[in-house]
């Protein structure tokens, strides 16, 4: 089962804007990791967030974490089309190791 | 270091029959999981595997089972194939010297369809 939901399903964007997703989980977490999926292959692992840190970046990536609010965003600054791809959060729980995924969001860069 | 591979990349089985598919992690992972990607369920657990001991296990009926060997490499067995196993699965290697919650890194995949 998912472990919450991720907004926006899908989105499109110019290149050079910026783009942000958000995901939200339902229990508590030990940390909340970030992927990207291009087109039905492997997962990329993108970074990495624990529970006790708020904000963390990464390049061009920047991920904020509220676990008040069991919520997460992945902010992606100038985008390229080379970022179109699916975004998936994924939570690992404060009793276990296993990644439980959103169910991802359709980013769509045009050149 | 190599990646984490998966054989075969793509499968076409038929209903009834059963099939088992290879991960080979990367060099000095011990841990492997093994995931299944569905246009409706999105990505589920399967199972984790650490020096040989399953450690975890999702919600999946006993059909689908795996195992790991000394070296690590992992396979997973699905019998009794139905439709609805049609499925991108993904196996994922982990170091689990770092701290909990570490970061996994996937495979490409094994496409398996089910007709």
């Amino acid at each position: 089962s998912q472990q919450g939901e991720e907004d926006p399903q899908a989105l499109s964007i110019q290149e050079g804007e910026n783009a942000t997703m958000n995901c939200s989980y339902k229990t508590s977490i030990n940390n909340l990791q970030w992927y990207r999926q291009n087109s039905g292959r492997g997962l990329v692992h993108l970074i990495l967030i624990r529970s006790n840190e708020r904000e963390k970046h990464s390049g061009r990536l920047r991920v904020t974490l509220d676990t008040s609010k069991k919520s997460s965003s992945l902010l992606i600054t100038a985008s390229r089309a080379a970022d179109t791809a699916s975004y998936f959060c994924a939570t690992v729980e404060t009793s276990g190791s296993r990644l439980t995924f959103g169910e991802g969001t359709q980013l769509t860069v045009n050149p | 270091k190599a990646g984490v591979t998966q054989t075969p990349r793509y499968l076409i089985k038929t209903r009834g029959q059963q099939v088992t598919l290879s991960c080979s992690p990367i060099s000095g992972h011990r841990s492997v999981s093994w995931y299944q990607q569905t246009p409706g369920q999105g990505l589920q657990f399967l199972f984790e595997y650490f020096s040989e001991t399953q450690r975890n296990k999702g919600n999946f009926p006993g059909r689908f089972s795996g195992r790991q060997f000394s070296n690590s490499r992992s396979e997973m067995n699905v019998s009794t194939l139905e439709l609805g196993d049609s499925a991108l699965y993904l196996c994922a290697s982990s170091d689990p010297s770092r701290t909990s919650g570490r970061e996994q890194y996937f495979g490409p995949g094994t496409r398996l369809t089910v007709t």
